[in-house]
């Protein structure tokens, strides 16, 4: 099955820095790679997605990008500001009937 | 649009008591997942639901969690008996369409055994 790894687990920046989030998968098949993020004792929201068919996608400060090749993609937040402080997920689904599976999560700090 | 409801938002009770959790999906969602999260594992898929039929269960750790959705717009994970080592959050989410489809998260009950 899935193997989804996800790393760092932890990251600090400086306020207005950028922020890299970088995932790897195992299965070739998998099509559908969402981010979400989840702040202190809030429920995971997501942020940004990208299928397979695309190679980056684009969402204000932030973009996702996928090389199917290498079997990773990252998430990359810019100008990056306290309120982007929390856990961020990966996850990846090869089809309708396989379930996401998330990677351990990102717990990014912004210091102001 | 309501968002994923659930309910009970906190629970705690003593070990060997049954537990409920219910989960309102959002209208129109044909597919729904329950998942639970923890530090030391993180979040888990325990079951996933598409038009009330579950699809994948192989998350659920034993025979004393069960989960059901007798109808499009309701679903219950239940725990009997429970133990200590059930304490974590229970999320539940839907989607449009499948687990490769955006998923819609509730806000999770947090469930305590003493």
């Amino acid at each position: 099955g899935e193997n989804v790894e996800q790393h760092p687990s932890t990251l600090s920046v400086q306020e207005g820095d950028s922020a890299v989030i970088k995932c790897t998968y195992s299965d070739s098949a998998s099509n559908y790679f969402p981010w979400y993020k989840q702040e202190l004792g809030k429920r995971p929201q997501l942020i940004i997605d990208i299928r397979s068919n695309v190679g980056e996608k684009k969402d204000q400060r932030i973009a996702v990008t996928l090389n199917k090749t290498a079997k990773h993609f990252s998430l990359h937040i810019t100008e990056t500001q306290p309120e982007d402080s929390a856990v961020y997920f990966c996850a990846a689904s090869d089809s309708g009937n396989t379930p996401l599976v998330f990677g351990k999560g990102t717990r990014l700090s912004v210091i102001a | 649009d309501a968002g994923v409801i659930q309910s009970p938002r906190h629970e705690v009770t003593e070990m060997g008591q049954e537990v409920t959790l219910r989960c309102k999906p959002i209208s129109g969602h044909n597919s729904l997942f329950w998942y639970r999260q923890t530090m030391m594992r993180g979040l888990e898929l325990l079951i996933y639901f598409n038009n009330n039929v579950p699809i994948d269960d192989s998350g659920m750790p034993e025979d004393r969690f069960s989960a059901k959705m007798p109808n499009a717009s309701f679903s219950t994970l239940k725990i009997q008996p429970s133990e200590p080592r059930d304490s974590a959050v229970y999320f539940c989410a839907s989607s449009e369409g499948g687990a490769n489809q955006p998923q819609h998260f509730g806000d999770g009950t947090r469930l305590s055994i003493l």
